[in-house]
């Protein structure tokens, strides 16, 4: 039982590229969650999901698009990266309703330059 | 909107020495409160919450935590500290009704021999 994945692990990307982070999960939690980490802010949210097709912003949505047409796939788009994403990424899923925590991905640490 | 404070951004402990993490929240309400746990280069891996009953709460790798409402606190204490624990730590809270959660920027654990 694989869990959740996330794809690729590591990418390096330039200023100005497209880049798609790829999250999956074999539970099939209703709830998917997109966090960046960075040194002295902890876990920010970016955008979370309820179920396919319901996507909702979180704490800092701006430069990310996700979207989620299956229950299992919630893939995170940077449209144009900044240096400012820079960041290790962390997608998440949670079974919703009655149960608030979190199961985490491994992580994939992307790097503008 | 809820908050975490976690006031400690790194603490060493002698191994076999106990250990206790602070957890500070806001919220008006009765929270739900977790500890999660980041070794290095992995996911956060959930250790214990609280929802609601007996304050005291028993997690994973004989970790505790104890909920005290009139402190608005829910601090992470292990009696017997391990090498192995050295990590990151997390407080989170989340609210009745609402999907996400609030992390805390975590308190990192240095285990000395």
């Amino acid at each position: 039982d694989a869990g959740i994945t996330q794809s690729p692990r590591y990418k390096i990307t330039e200023t100005g590229r497209q880049v798609t982070l790829m999250c999956h999960q074999t539970w099939s939690h209703s709830y998917m969650f997109w966090y960046r980490q960075d040194l002295g802010h902890g876990l920010r949210l970016i955008y979370y999901s309820a179920a396919a097709d319901i996507t909702d912003k979180g704490e800092v949505p701006d430069g990310y698009v996700v979207s989620r047409s299956k229950t299992e796939n919630f893939p995170l788009t940077l449209e144009s990266a900044t240096r400012s994403q820079t960041s290790v990424y962390f997608c998440a899923t949670g079974q919703g309703a009655l149960s608030y925590e979190q199961y985490f991905g491994p992580g994939t640490r992307l790097t503008v330059t | 909107a809820q908050s975490v404070t976690q006031p400690d951004i790194h603490i060493t402990v002698s191994e076999g020495a106990s250990l206790e993490l602070r957890c500070n929240y806001s919220y008006g309400a009765t929270p739900y409160l977790f500890w999660y746990v980041q070794s290095p280069g992995q996911g956060l891996q959930l250790l214990l919450k609280y929802f609601s009953g007996d304050t005291l709460v028993q997690g994973i790798k004989g970790f505790e935590a104890e909920f005290k409402r009139s402190q608005s606190s829910f601090n992470l204490r292990k009696p017997s500290v391990h090498w192995s624990d050295a990590a990151e730590y997390f407080c989170a809270v989340g609210a009745r009704g609402y999907s996400t959660l609030t992390f805390g920027k975590g308190t990192m654990l240095l285990v000395s021999p």
